[in-house]
């Protein structure tokens, strides 16, 4: 499995709404990151996860929360957003650091994105 | 600071040959990425190259680097109509989780 999964695809919620974004990949990897891309810009890191602790918090606003319950998985809760934050919200993961790979590439694997509408 | 600047539209016709422009600012930088976008896709990675090396070649797709000028450019021969996507050229430094991206390119590709 070289795939990372995002749920749901397509998401229109209510500033006033909770609801949470989810990833998941299997291909054994220690880092999980979200990030954030508007319309014909590039993404824009919010968070990094490393062997399950956040270790990046891009000074993203507490309206954005997100939970690392084990590798595999990587959940963005999101609560009285604003309609600015409307946007793709990519998960990405990477192999993450080893011993080996401590000057290494960073290879990013992609999900889909899930296209959160904010209404 | 850290930037990545690249031009944001390039047009070829089917079977020419696309190159695809970037300069970046952070000299200790020490991999350099493109990656591929389609419409409505997440990223994925097409190549990346160590700051040490000049050139990388992978079937249709050759990146040259120039770390003086701190320009890398990707060269994709015999450009299809499935080439036609957004490509982002991107920075990081060895074994850190941040990877800074340009703005991307958007390649059209007329038939």
């Amino acid at each position: 499995d070289t795939e990372v999964t995002q749920t749901p695809k397509h998401l229109v919620m209510g500033m006033t709404n909770k609801k949470s974004l989810k990833c998941e990949q299997h291909m054994g990897h220690r880092a999980m990151y979200w990030y954030k891309q508007k319309a014909k810009k590039p993404p824009e890191l919010m968070f990094v996860y490393s062997y399950e602790k956040l270790s990046i918090n891009e000074s993203v606003p507490s309206r954005f929360s997100p939970e690392c319950p084990n590798s595999s998985l990587l959940n963005l809760h999101l609560h009285a957003l604003q309609p600015e934050d409307s946007a793709l919200y990519l998960c990405a993961s990477s192999p993450g650091p080893t011993p080996r790979a401590l000057s290494g590439a960073n290879v990013l694997t992609f999900g889909a994105g899930s296209r959160l509408t904010v209404l | 600071g850290e930037d990545v600047e690249q031009s944001l539209f390039l047009s070829v016709r089917e079977g020419d040959s696309s190159v695809i422009n970037c300069t970046y600012t952070d000299s200790s930088s020490t991999y350099l990425y493109w990656y591929k976008q389609e419409p409505g896709a997440g990223l994925q990675l097409l190549t990346y190259i160590f700051s040490n090396m000049d050139m990388k070649q992978d079937q249709r797709l050759t990146v040259l680097l120039n770390k003086k000028d701190k320009h890398l450019s990707l060269r994709i021969a015999d450009t299809q109509t499935g080439d036609s996507a957004i490509y982002f050229c991107a920075e990081s430094k060895g074994g850190g989780f941040k990877t800074i991206f340009g703005a991307g390119t958007r390649l059209f590709v007329k038939a």
